[in-house]
């Protein structure tokens, strides 16, 4: 079975400093991979997609950047974080297949900016 | 410029009773919908989907019901649980051969009293 690991769960980082998000899905090759946020009080926006490796869309023009190494690893970066980058950043993963399906997310990251 | 709207921020249901989530949506090239369930600090978790050759699809207590023309859908929830107090967000998605992203709504606080 597939599963999708999100790592770390809470992360506190002052401003000025460096983010690195990892996320990893297991059992499922050259799968659609995606990065959301969920601000407080607000719904799910998209950040970035990736259909393969090295093949990265972004959505909203912000302060950060991603990249996808490997076939299964997608990763969330910032080079200088800001206040308002602070919230609940979610790892998500689809099949790639031209039918409709579901996309399953990770345990998400709860990303303070101090 | 959202896509995909909720338009009821909150809801509040007495348990037993039927909880009616609404979604409406802008982009006629969405064909696929979803509705996600979202407890704080997790990752949403698929809860049922319809595509839009039907107009209603139903789950044990979930039915998603599809005005394509209107371009709305709604989720009932019966009898409601307090255990479905959470966020839903809907979710569409363009037709396969798209980049295969799916647009959030902002979700909807369902709170199901006991």
């Amino acid at each position: 079975s597939q599963t999708i690991h999100q790592w770390p769960a809470t992360l506190v980082q002052p401003v000025g400093s460096p983010l690195s998000l990892e996320c990893t899905v297991e059992g499922t090759s050259n799968p659609n991979l995606y990065w959301y946020r969920q601000a407080a009080g607000r719904g799910l926006q998209l950040l970035f997609y990736s259909v393969g490796i090295g093949q990265i869309s972004s959505e909203v023009p912000q302060n950060l950047s991603a990249s996808r190494p490997q076939d299964r690893q997608f990763i969330l970066s910032s080079k200088k974080l800001l206040l308002s980058d602070s919230g609940f950043y979610l790892c998500a993963w689809r099949p790639p297949t031209v039918l409709n399906t579901e996309a399953f997310f990770g345990q998400g990251t709860r990303l303070t900016v101090v | 410029d959202q896509q995909v709207k909720q338009n009821s921020p909150s809801l509040s249901v007495q348990e037993g009773r039927i909880s009616i989530l609404n979604c409406d949506y802008t982009n006629s090239m969405f064909d696929y919908f979803l509705w996600y369930k979202k407890y704080p600090a997790e990752g949403p978790t698929f809860l049922i989907s319809i595509s839009s050759i039907k107009d209603k699809n139903e789950d044990g207590r979930f039915t998603v019901f599809l005005n394509k023309s209107a371009k709305h859908l709604s989720l009932h929830i019966v009898p409601s649980q307090p255990g479905d107090s959470a966020v839903y967000f809907c979710a569409a998605s363009p037709r396969p051969g798209s980049a295969r992203q799916l647009t959030f709504g902002s979700g909807t606080q369902l709170t199901v009293l006991p």
